[in-house]
C-alpha cells in the first residue's frame, strides 16, 4: 500500500502566481479531505469530498482557493493568485471509515 | 473558535517516565476521539482512538483517557522513549462512519530527554 501520494513536498513561488497540489488517494477509500497547517491555526480543514463530490467546502479561505476531484484516484488544490499569507504545508488525506490516512504534505512558500 | 484545544504547546519528559498530554473540547456532539503522532516533515500518523462509550482505551505504552462530563481527555505514554518525540495532535468528530469530518487541536510537541 503506497499510501496518500502529494506531489510535490517543496513548492515555491511568487505572490500571484497560480499554485496547483495535486494528491492521490489510498484506493478504495471514499472520502478526500484537503487539510493546512499553520502555527496559528494548526490543523484546519478547507473541503471534503465523498465519491468524488464536494461535500463541504466552507473551510476554504476565499475565492481564490478552488479544489476538484475529477475521479476516485486525483484531485488538485489550486490557489489563484496566491498571496504569501497562503505560506503553509498542505495535507491531503483520505478515509474509508475511521480514522484518517495521510499525505506527507506540500510545504508552500509564497514570496 | 477552537472547538479541539490543546492548551500546552510543548512537553519534555524524561526517558521512561510518563507523558501526559491534555486535551478539551467545547463540542458535546462530539463522540469520538483520535490521537495522532505526527514527525518533521511527514504527515499525522493513526496512534490510538476512543469512543464516547468507552474512558479508556489502551494499546501497549499508549492509554487515551475520556472524561465526558469534564469534555476531556488525555493521552499517557508510559514508559516514554525518545522515539516518542513528536508533535501530538488530538482530533474529534460526530460518530466513527466517516460522514464527518475530524476536528483537530493545535498540537502539542512532546520532547523526551535521555
Amino acid at each position: 500500500d503506497a499510501g496518500v501520494i502529494q506531489s510535490p513536498r517543496h513548492e515555491v513561488t511568487e505572490m500571484g502566481q497560480e499554485v496547483t497540489l495535486r494528491c492521490k488517494p489510498i484506493s478504495g477509500h471514499d472520502y478526500l479531505f484537503w487539510y493546512r497547517q499553520t502555527m496559528m491555526r494548526g490543523l484546519e480543514l478547507l473541503i471534503y469530498f465523498n465519491n468524488n463530490v464536494p461535500i463541504d467546502d466552507s473551510g476554504m479561505p476565499e475565492d481564490r482557493f478552488s479544489a476538484k476531484m475529477p475521479n476516485a484516484s486525483f484531485s488538485t488544490l489550486k490557489i489563484q493568485p496566491s498571496e504569501p499569507r497562503d505560506s503553509a504545508v498542505y495535507f491531503c488525506a483520505s478515509s474509508a471509515r475511521g480514522a484518517l490516512h495521510f499525505g506527507n504534505g506540500t510545504r508552500l512558500t509564497v514570496t | 473558535d477552537q472547538q479541539v484545544k490543546q492548551n500546552s504547546p510543548s512537553l519534555s519528559v524524561q526517558e521512561g517516565r510518563i507523558s501526559i498530554l491534555n486535551c478539551d473540547y467545547t463540542n458535546s456532539m462530539f463522540d469520538y476521539f483520535l490521537w495522532y503522532k505526527k514527525y518533521p516533515a511527514e504527515g499525522p500518523t493513526f496512534l490510538i482512538s476512543i469512543s464516547s462509550i468507552k474512558d479508556k482505551n489502551e494499546d501497549g505504552r499508549f492509554t487515551v483517557f475520556l472524561n465526558k462530563s469534564a469534555k476531556h481527555l488525555s493521552l499517557h505514554i508510559v514508559p516514554s522513549q525518545p522515539g516518542d518525540s513528536a508533535v501530538y495532535f488530538c482530533a474529534a468528530r460526530r460518530g466513527n462512519s466517516g460522514n464527518t469530518p475530524l476536528v483537530f487541536g493545535k498540537g502539542t510537541r512532546l520532547s523526551v530527554i535521555a
